[in-house]
């Protein structure tokens, strides 16, 4: 029984394209993230929300938008992908922020 | 601006040996430091924490060591297993930074031989 899901694992698309990708946690924590691991396999936060309240929106541009309609949700919608929008994107969760997080096994993203 | 480091892309040790990964950070204010672990194609599972107020943890083969004043944390892991073999993530959180988000080093990969 998955703790943090995310779908899809692989998605290879064009540039110009909008996609989304869902991430569903069963933990009953309070707050979620995404993380973003590039080519440099640096892992960077992007957004975290708690109690589907947005807390953290770093340096990510607007077409990037974050959408949690409960706790246990958290879906990353991108508009007009970018090549530099390829990438493996991490959901995670934590009971509160500052503790330890419970990552989703990635979505690689291609944009070609 | 990165501001959790781990300056060694990679590492080789020999099973049975001692591994120990680096880490240093350059934030003061960070209060909270992890590792993870990470296969291939999975995501980065937790392995041991820290609290600043400690200088030491230990958890069966795996201890992490703080040293606050140098700003430096280290994970020793001993023995050695090949199953240790994957890239070994420091993180760090401090109250009120950026939400209380984790910020990750870049990564080392441990490769252990048999």
């Amino acid at each position: 029984d998955t703790a943090v899901s995310q779908t899809p694992k692989y998605l290879v698309t064009q540039m110009g394209n909008d996609k989304s990708i869902k991430c569903e946690q069963n933990l009953g924590h309070d707050t979620m993230y995404w993380y973003k691991q590039d080519s440099k396999k640096f892992l960077k936060i992007m957004f975290s929300y708690n109690n589907k309240e947005l807390i953290i929106n770093e340096t990510v541009p607007n077409r990037f938008s974050p959408k949690s309609p409960d706790k246990a949700h958290l879906n990353l919608h991108i508009n007009s992908l970018e090549l530099g929008d390829s990438a493996v994107y991490f959901c995670a969760s934590s009971p509160r922020g500052g503790e330890k997080l419970f990552f989703g096994s990635g979505t690689q993203l291609s944009v070609l | 601006d990165q501001q959790v480091k781990q300056n060694s892309p990679s590492l080789s040790v020999q099973e049975g040996r001692i591994s120990i990964l680096n880490c240093d950070y350059t934030n003061s204010m960070f209060d909270y430091f992890l590792w993870y672990k990470k296969y291939p194609a999975e995501g980065p599972t937790f392995l041991i924490s820290i609290s600043s107020i400690k200088d030491k943890n230990e958890d069966g083969r795996f201890t992490v060591f703080l040293n606050k004043s140098a700003k430096h944390l280290s994970l020793h892991i001993v023995p050695s297993q090949p199953g240790d073999s994957a890239v070994y993530f420091c993180a760090a959180s401090a109250p009120g930074h950026s939400g209380y988000a984790l910020n990750f080093g870049k990564g080392t990969s441990l490769l252990v031989t048999p």
